[in-house]
């Protein structure tokens, strides 16, 4: 399974940007890279994925380096709904459909 | 429109027993995924269920097995628990093997 970087933990101010990074440079070519988060108490959540482009949702923005190497989830102005822990996930979009979980980055939001 | 839902919400058993945990998933999806997410660390894949057939398996012992209906509803059941199986059991639901996987709120199981 292809593995991923994350630093352990973050923390933000309530209406600032928060950027996440991500590292995974043993990608392959038919890796899709997810991000989930997981507020307490609850199962983990969609939050975006993408392949090679930026991509942008209500939720947050997925910023993808051109070697495809490393990426940047950015939750453009966090609110305390936003504490949770955020997982970057490469999922093979061939043929192996499962979501390998790390640790995670926990991320928390200052009031 | 009902997400996926999961049954029971807390489950405590004793070692050596056994457990069957239920799961139904979101309105219009046909693939099942359970995960197993022990206390600090993140979820670990278990198997995925498509067409009432085990599609893909993690690296679980047999004690853990499964099962899919033809409603798409799913079972987990694992037998001879050990301490260690006390976990949150997550059950996630897509609309196709490789679809975007929507998650549950999980079974919480502890092992006595």
């Amino acid at each position: 399974d292809a593995k991923t970087t994350q630093p352990n933990s973050m923390e933000s101010n309530e209406e600032e940007p928060v950027h996440l990074p991500c590292n995974h440079s043993t990608i392959s070519g038919t890796d899709y890279i997810h991000w989930y988060r997981q507020l307490p108490s609850q199962g983990p959540e969609y939050v975006i994925h993408g392949l090679t482009s930026n991509v942008n949702n209500r939720m947050a923005s997925l910023a993808i380096a051109e070697d495809r190497k490393s990426s940047t989830l950015i939750l453009h102005r966090a609110t305390l709904r936003d504490a949770a822990v955020y997982y970057c996930i490469l999922r093979d979009g061939s043929n192996d459909y499962k979501l390998s979980f790390g640790a995670g980055t926990t991320v928390t939001v200052r009031a | 429109d009902a997400g996926v839902t999961q049954s029971p919400t807390h489950l405590i058993k004793t070692r050596g027993q056994q457990v069957t945990l239920r799961c139904s998933p979101k309105s219009g999806h046909d693939t099942v995924s359970w995960y197993q997410q022990a206390l600090g660390q993140g979820p670990q894949f278990i198997f995925q269920y498509y067409e009432e057939e085990e599609r893909q398996r993690g690296n679980f012992p047999d004690r853990f097995s499964g099962h899919q209906f033809p409603n798409y509803s799913s079972e987990l059941n694992v037998n001879a628990l050990l301490l260690g199986d006390s976990a949150l059991y997550l059950c996630a639901s897509s609309s196709h093997p490789g679809g975007l996987e929507y998650f549950g709120p999980g079974t919480r199981l502890l092992v006595l």
